[in-house]
């Protein structure tokens, strides 16, 4: 089974802060995406990534920068955390061979005070 | 208009019944499209597929695409309680492997 792994299950940080989230895949996808999900808002693509070293900005990505150094690991940062960042937040893996089956992580749920 | 549409519900429905839950698109080039399960608390899980206009059957599940009428949707037959959760759409976006989510329907199955 494919599995993806998000550092973090609960984080709390306080405004102005930088914060970094981590996600792993360990079934060499190529491709990986950044979602948050807020109720009534359902879920919105934050950064995607195709391959290593390359990112593309998704539907919502203001405030949020990426980082894909190595092909199994892929990080949202955070620059400066707002409180409207308040969110859960879900990364998400595919094999990017024609198929878009994605696999969730477990997510992360941030509150911003 | 959004790009892809669900009712938020709640979807009530007894157990043993046909739930039936509906999805629109706004992308007449999308060629892929799912269904994920979302219990409460935990990330979404994909359990249907359709590419090809007409039916898809796994078990209980039936997946529906019309891309006449961009209409998909999910049937669960004998439905149980724990099938309880919220549905979410997902569509392709042409020319990538980018997925747009719908807002989820919330289904519920009672005794």
């Amino acid at each position: 089974d494919v599995k993806v792994t998000q550092s973090s299950r609960y984080l709390v940080k306080r405004t102005g802060e930088k914060v970094f989230l981590e996600c792993v895949q360990d079934m060499d996808h190529e491709n990986m995406f950044w979602y948050r999900q807020d109720p009534g808002l359902g879920l919105r693509l934050i950064y995607f990534s195709y391959d290593v070293k390359m990112k593309e900005k998704g539907d919502i990505p203001e405030g949020y920068s990426v980082s894909r150094e190595k092909k199994e690991r892929f990080s949202l940062i955070l620059e400066s955390a707002s409180t409207n960042q308040t969110s859960m937040y879900l990364c998400a893996s595919s094999s990017g061979q024609g198929g878009e089956k994605l696999f969730f992580g477990s997510g992360t749920q941030l509150s911003v005070l | 208009q959004k790009e892809v549409e669900q009712n938020s519900g709640p979807l009530s429905v007894p157990e043993g019944a046909i739930a039936s839950l509906n999805c629109t698109y706004s992308d007449r080039g999308s060629q892929s499209f799912f269904w994920y399960r979302q219990y409460s608390g935990k990330s979404p899980e994909l359990i249907m597929f359709i590419y090809s206009n007409g039916d898809k059957e796994d078990g209980r599940f039936t997946a529906q695409l019309n891309k006449a009428s961009q209409y998909v949707s999910l049937l669960i037959r004998d439905s149980q309680p724990s099938d309880s959760a919220t549905y979410l759409c997902a569509v392709n976006t042409r020319g990538t492997d980018k997925l747009i989510f719908g807002t989820g329907t919330r289904l519920q199955v009672f005794p």
